[in-house]
């Protein structure tokens, strides 16, 4: 069955701390995203790359940066982490074009203290 | 950015043919429809997508209005496990890298 891993399911980190939320992928694809789910403001952007070292922001990048030195994992970093940044992060994966579905991973909840 | 516009919710009985509605009034005519669905305290699972002709997959039918303006994602036989949330979206000409915008999704409940 084809994954996209996230590294943990819940974390807590406190205000200040560098914060590094790991993905990986097992179907070999060029794309890879990230992106935060808050409750009434749904799924947003913050940042995808489409191959290896290549990065793009998205809607919401402020506050974060992104790593993909190898094509199958792709890390989110949160350089200071705020109370502003406690979400739900989701990592997804696709084929390169629009004629692809994403593989999502389940999820990391970050919480910043 | 083409816009869609879904319900907010809809409710279905068990083992029913449940059909989610999705309004896409400015789409161009390269733009891909997808349809994902999100259960509670997971990730978006991808359902199905399409450009023009209608499509079918184990999880679902995707019905594509023939002026494109509009699409309808139909669960066969509705289950309790199909109670989530459903998005509908499109992936638009110039967003190469395949980018998906998600909108707020239609919360769908199923009865037993």
């Amino acid at each position: 069955d084809v994954k996209v891993t996230q590294s943990s399911r819940y974390l807590v980190k406190r205000t200040g701390e560098k914060v590094f939320l790991e993905c990986v992928q097992d179907m070999d694809h060029e794309n890879m995203f990230w992106y935060r789910q808050d409750p009434g403001l749904g799924l947003r952007l913050i940042y995808f790359s489409y191959d290896v070292k290549m990065k793009e922001k998205g809607d919401i990048p402020e506050g974060y940066s992104v790593s993909r030195e190898k094509k199958e994992r792709f890390s989110l970093i949160l350089e200071s982490a705020s109370t502003n940044q406690t979400s739900m992060y989701l990592c997804a994966s696709s084929l390169p074009g629009r004629n692809y579905g994403y593989t999502f991973g389940s999820g990391t909840r970050l919480t910043v203290v | 950015d083409a816009k869609t516009t879904q319900p907010n919710s809809m409710e279905s009985n068990e083992e029913e043919p449940v059909h989610l509605p999705c309004n896409h009034s400015t789409i161009s005519g390269t733009d891909y429809i997808h349809w994902y669905r999100q259960l509670p305290s997971q990730g978006p699972e991808y359902v199905i997508h399409g450009l023009t002709s209608n499509v079918n997959n184990r999880m679902a039918s995707l019905a594509i209005a023939e002026d494109r303006k509009s699409s309808t994602l139909i669960l066969h036989r509705a289950t309790l496990r199909d109670a989530a949330v459903y998005y509908c979206i499109l992936m638009l000409l110039g967003t190469s890298y395949g980018k998906l915008t998600f909108g707020q999704g239609t919360i769908l409940t199923v009865h037993p």
